[in-house]
């Protein structure tokens, strides 16, 4: 049980484009989901926090207007890079939790974005 | 201020080797939890451990074994009799036992294990 898809699992696009991700828990009703970055050889960073339902809690440095998040049901969000650049480039992964408190997160496999 | 450091950013050991994987915590909650995950070169989180504040006992789990102590504010994680396909990067983690459900990475440590 727990599994958390994500989809695509790549995806090379060109400057100036959107680029929406799905994230998706397969088998448990997600009341928090929470986007990372992760940069080559570097650690993870948690860029935003979404709730089913409402709108996402951003942390601090990340552009809102730019990364767009989308928790519109207990399993699924996406995130959209609106306008990408190449410094978007990087691994974008999500996890899913039952509730924001308590519950462990389930980290998906990950989609690695190219910016050309 | 909440903070995690991995201060060994690569170790290389041959296989069979033991290896130890360091993890220094800072934190102001008295409850809290640790985590370790291991990131293979598919890029996947993959979970191993975790370990509540209250809850200082030492595990094993197979050839892994994690040692917490609160003293020195440490999870340190060892891999005996080390495989190549041990091979992975290796991040501890820390979460707030309040409402929040944010978890703060270390940096990781490359470990290699070589045949």
């Amino acid at each position: 049980g727990a599994v958390v898809s994500q989809h695509p699992s790549w995806v090379i696009c060109k400057s100036g484009t959107s680029v929406k991700i799905e994230c998706r828990s397969l088998d448990f009703q997600a009341t928090t989901m929470f986007w990372y970055r992760q940069f080559p050889k570097q650690s993870l960073m948690l860029m935003a926090t979404s709730n089913e339902g409402s709108k996402a809690t951003y942390e601090q440095g990340v552009e809102k207007d730019k990364f767009l998040i989308n928790h519109a049901s207990l399993t699924l969000s996406t995130l959209t890079v609106t306008s990408a650049h190449p410094e978007d480039s990087s691994f974008y992964i999500c996890s899913a939790a039952l509730h924001s408190s308590y519950n462990e997160q389930f980290f998906g496999p990950g989609t690695r974005l190219t910016v050309l | 201020a909440q903070k995690v450091t991995q201060a060994q950013t690569e170790i290389s050991v041959v296989e069979k080797e033991d290896v130890t994987l360091d993890c220094v915590y800072e934190t102001r909650d008295t409850t809290y939890y640790l985590f370790w995950y291991k990131q293979p070169p598919s890029g996947e989180l993959v979970f191993l451990i975790r370990r509540n504040s209250f809850d200082e006992q030492n595990e094993i789990s197979g050839r892994y074994s994690w040692n917490f102590q609160k003293s020195t504010s440490s999870f340190n994680f060892t891999i005996t009799a080390s495989q190549v396909v041990d091979s992975a990067v290796y991040f501890c983690a820390l979460r707030s036992g309040g409402a929040t459900n944010k978890l703060i990475f270390g940096t990781g440590t490359l470990l290699a294990v070589q045949p």
